[in-house]
């Protein structure tokens, strides 16, 4: 099973901040990486693909990249929408597994 | 644009199965993989299983062979039973749509609660 943990836990931010979150895998999985949102009560929405990739109608605030076994997503100026958690899931090996979550919330 | 619906009990017992459908509008289940992924309250997300549109399926060994999943092309929904159930099997399912059978996920149902309970 690959093992992903995410960080921080928690970020407390403000409308328009920059904010990063980090996802490590336990071993390479390529680029095999997914992004979603969730906001409360809601399912989760897919926001990148393939480490890297906007899924459509996603806004270009968010974006994803690939180092190693780490993985980074950012969104450039936070928005109200986007107070939620955020979640990375690897697709590369069986079974899929999801990171811990990481809630941004307001400031 | 392809929606899900959960549909089945919000309360089972311990010991008894839990099962749930989901039915597939805007689209049919062919040529797509449909996956099952529970979330405990407060807790994060855990794949349960996929089936595709032929009936190839598989499940998360965590579960311990105890989740079935099936599908029923004609009425373009999907099903899952999961046995045995204990406290630690209430959360909200999802039914999902994949293009692989491990992600990306990028169709979600609303979700249903399920309680374990007496």
């Amino acid at each position: 099973v690959i093992w992903m943990t995410q960080s921080p836990s928690l970020v407390s931010a403000s409308t328009g901040d920059r904010v990063t979150i980090t996802c490590r895998v336990s071993q390479d999985i390529s680029s095999y990486l997914a992004w979603y949102r969730q906001k409360p009560g809601r399912a989760p929405d897919l926001l990148i693909k393939a480490a890297s990739t906007l899924q459509s109608g996603v806004p270009s605030r968010f974006s994803g990249s690939r180092s190693g076994t780490d993985f980074t997503l950012i969104i450039s100026s936070l928005q109200s929408e986007d107070f939620a958690t955020y979640y990375c899931q690897q697709y590369h090996s069986f079974p899929p597994t999801f990171g811990q979550g990481t809630k941004v919330e307001i400031k | 644009q392809v929606q899900l619906q959960e549909s089945g009990p919000g309360l089972v017992k311990p010991s008894e199965t839990l099962s749930l459908t989901c039915n597939v509008s805007g689209g049919s289940v062919g040529s797509y993989y449909w996956s099952w992924i529970r979330q405990p309250p407060g807790k994060g997300l855990e794949w349960i299983g996929y089936i595709y549109y032929n009936g190839r399926t598989d499940s998360n060994p965590s579960l311990k062979s105890r989740a079935t999943i099936s599908i029923d092309t004609s009425k373009n929904q999907f099903s899952l039973i999961l046995k045995s159930v204990t406290a630690a099997d209430t959360a909200v399912y999802y039914c999902v749509r994949d293009r692989t059978g491990d992600g990306p996920f990028d169709y979600w149902g609303q979700g249903t609660l399920v309680t374990v309970s007496s």
